[in-house]
């Protein structure tokens, strides 16, 4: 079992759809990262947080500790949200271990 | 946010040569860095990790004679990779670290043949 999983693997959505990406993990950890790479490549960090919820413009983070549950939800899908989203954690000295991604697809 | 760049985006070498790839934080002071690979259709994995001045820290299963880091400086990280072969045609991507956040580069595609 991995440390981080991710769900689903792929996601299609309509334009202006409501999306959640959920992650697990099965570690102790000090923070964890949402983060998006696009088909070229680069990796955009999103959110770090250790606890509660974070917002950036359509972009929302929670996270439960108790639960070691995460979830990233996109308001209001655009087709220049497709990407793949990454969870990783944090554990000791910045070391981040990832999932394995969660392709996502917003059709116009 | 903090921009960290690496030069070359991507590079063709051939079986046996040795491919150097940087890393370099911008508009920061990355006391750490970080290396990554990343194979077609699969997540990151961590290879190793940098400090300023000191000796990288190899994951396991990562050969340091083969990938060799080089942390000379709080901008600057290198990545060699010695006798390059095809299994190691990947992506690979670098991040630095000034304090809690990590801020990652626009990766390295290397393709040896």
């Amino acid at each position: 079992k991995n440390e981080v999983e991710q769900s689903p693997q792929n996601l299609t959505a309509q334009e202006g759809e409501f999306i959640t990406i959920n992650c697990s993990y099965s570690v102790g950890i000090s923070a964890l990262h949402w983060l998006q790479q696009h088909p070229g490549g680069g990796i955009v960090s999103l959110f770090m947080l250790s606890s509660g919820k974070k917002k950036h413009g359509r972009l929302i983070a929670t996270i439960n500790i108790q639960e070691k549950h995460s979830s990233l939800h996109i308001t209001a899908s655009h087709p220049r949200d497709s990407a793949v989203y990454i969870c990783a954690v944090e554990t000791s000295g910045s070391r981040l271990t990832f999932g394995e991604g969660t392709q996502l697809t917003v059709n116009p | 946010g903090a921009v960290v760049s690496q030069h070359p985006s991507w590079v063709i070498c051939k079986s046996g040569t040795s491919v150097k790839i940087e890393c370099r934080s911008l508009d920061f002071q990355a006391t750490t860095m970080f290396w990554y690979r990343q194979f077609p259709k699969q997540s990151l994995m961590l290879m190793a990790t940098s400090n300023e001045g000191s000796k990288a820290t190899y994951e396991q299963g990562v050969e340091k004679d083969k990938f060799l880091i080089n942390h000379a400086s709080l901008t600057l990280s290198t990545l060699t990779v010695t006798s390059a072969h095809p299994e190691d045609s990947s992506f690979y991507i670098c991040s630095g670290s000034g304090s809690r956040e990590q801020y990652f580069g626009p990766g390295t595609r290397l393709t040896v043949t």
